[in-house]
């Protein structure tokens, strides 16, 4: 079974451009997360979805930052405008439904933004 | 709520010395506690985890994490370091029943011929 697919791998914006990211889960998985590494840093959550559901957005920027996990295809992370501090690793984590839920996560290899 | 918090975000040791990376939390719910480990410009990959059964937890490539609840810790360590260990390890917590994993700051592990 594949496991978390991210796409791309790579993405090089302007500053004000928008930036689509893309995570396809484990197949069989209902639950995807999203997390941000900056430079040096650990990782910081961002926001938890379910199909078609936002289930905690916490850790998402007020402004410019959106996520949606539709009833068909990939959980999307988009930043609009992008500004330099962007820059960073976005990691998509899945997890599958609670009944089989063992508090693992699962993670993509992550996209990595750079802001010129 | 939760938090997790890495003692040493740098450590350096031998090739074929002990390994001890450092975790503390704090919960006020049990706890799951996970380590992941992570190679440069790759995903993470989970190398053991902790969800109220045996105390001691062993992982892949020999590594084993203690849970003490007297301590709110669980360090892991690994007996003898190779030097394919070399990368950063995060230590993370969340609850039974949710799966929002709360990181460490991370610890970056080098290893030394």
């Amino acid at each position: 079974n594949a496991g978390v697919m991210q796409n791309p791998r790579h993405l090089v914006r302007r500053r004000g451009q928008e930036a689509r990211l893309r995570c396809s889960p484990v197949k069989g998985h209902s639950h995807v997360y999203w997390y941000r590494q900056l430079p040096e840093e650990g990782l910081k959550f961002m926001v938890y979805l379910q199909k078609e559901n936002i289930i905690d957005e916490s850790g998402m920027p007020k402004e410019r930052f959106s996520a949606e996990f539709p009833k068909e295809g990939p959980s999307i992370l988009r930043i609009q405008q992008v500004v330099r501090g962007d820059s960073a690793a976005y990691f998509c984590a899945s997890s599958p439904p609670w009944t089989e839920n063992t508090g693992e996560l699962f993670f993509g290899e992550g996209s990595r933004l750079t802001v010129l | 709520a939760q938090s997790v918090t890495q003692l040493g975000s740098h450590v350096s040791v031998s090739e074929g010395a002990l390994v001890l990376l450092r975790c503390n939390y704090s919960s006020s719910v049990p706890p799951y506690l996970f380590w992941y480990v992570q190679y440069p410009n790759q995903g993470l990959q989970l190398l053991l985890k902790y969800t109220s059964a045996a105390t001691l937890v062993k992982g892949i490539n020999g590594f084993e994490a203690e849970f003490k609840k007297s301590e709110t810790s669980f360090h892991l360590t690994k007996p003898s370091a190779h030097m394919s260990d070399a990368a950063e390890y995060f230590c993370a917590v969340t609850r039974t029943g949710y799966n929002k994993l709360i990181f460490g700051a991370g610890t970056r592990l080098a290893v030394h011929p």
